[in-house]
């Protein structure tokens, strides 16, 4: 069954205090993962698309990376506009609907 | 450009109740897909349109649960008579091509009392 798993469920972090979100996963033959940020009483918003290990992609003060069995997201240099939920999510083995993990949510403190 | 967009925000019914929930995607955007979070859970697939057609239902809990989408281009989900795990945040998302980039609406939250 594919499944994604995120850690840790909360992260505190002082600003300019970099870190790393992880989403591990299990699907049969991966189609993309993605990253997504929701903000309070929003809905989610994507952010990046990966599709093969040792993929790499950037913007701002994000960076997501690819292996064959999990994702991250480093953040370098936090600010306090970077709080948010940060969704995983994979493509399901139709392609057609999303599965995502419970989500990490970030506070960044000044 | 408008973005996805969702009616009511916000909605609180007795169990036994029916509510209908819209969305209005972006325009031009072919595929429409409901999702759902219960609190403590992931996010949910319910189901896919394309265009007027339903792609994929498999993620609606039961028959309690009904999604249109005349003519291709909003969509209503309408949950008949509601029950108590019904309660949650329902999220519509629509994209031009079938893909896990989707543009989100801002949810509807639902409590069944």
């Amino acid at each position: 069954e594919d499944q994604v798993t995120q850690s840790p469920e909360a992260l505190r972090l002082q600003e300019g205090e970099s870190s790393s979100l992880n989403c591990s996963y299990t699907v049969s033959g991966l189609r993309g993962l993605f990253w997504y940020r929701q903000d309070p009483g929003k809905g989610p918003e994507f952010l990046f698309t990966l599709y093969s290990a040792g993929e790499e992609k950037e913007k701002e003060r994000l960076k997501a990376t690819l292996t064959k069995k999990e994702s991250f997201l480093h953040i370098t240099a936090p600010k306090p506009e970077d709080s948010a939920t940060y969704l995983c999510a994979v493509l399901n083995q139709a392609g057609t609907a999303l599965i995502f993990g419970k989500g990490t949510t970030l506070s960044v403190s000044s | 450009e408008a973005g996805v967009t969702q009616f009511p925000s916000h909605s609180v019914i007795e169990k036994g109740q029916t509510v209908t929930l819209r969305c209005d995607p972006i325009s031009g955007h072919d595929n429409l897909y409901w999702y759902r979070r219960v609190m403590g859970k992931e996010i949910k697939f319910l189901l896919h349109f394309v265009k007027e057609s339903k792609q994929d239902e498999s993620g609606m809990p039961n028959n309690r649960f009904l999604a249109e989408r005349t003519g291709g281009t909003y969509s209503t989900l309408k949950v008949q008579p509601a029950e108590l795990e019904d309660s949650g945040v329902y999220f519509c998302a629509s994209s031009q091509t079938i893909t896990g980039e989707a543009f989100f609406g801002q949810g509807t939250r639902l409590t069944v009392v």
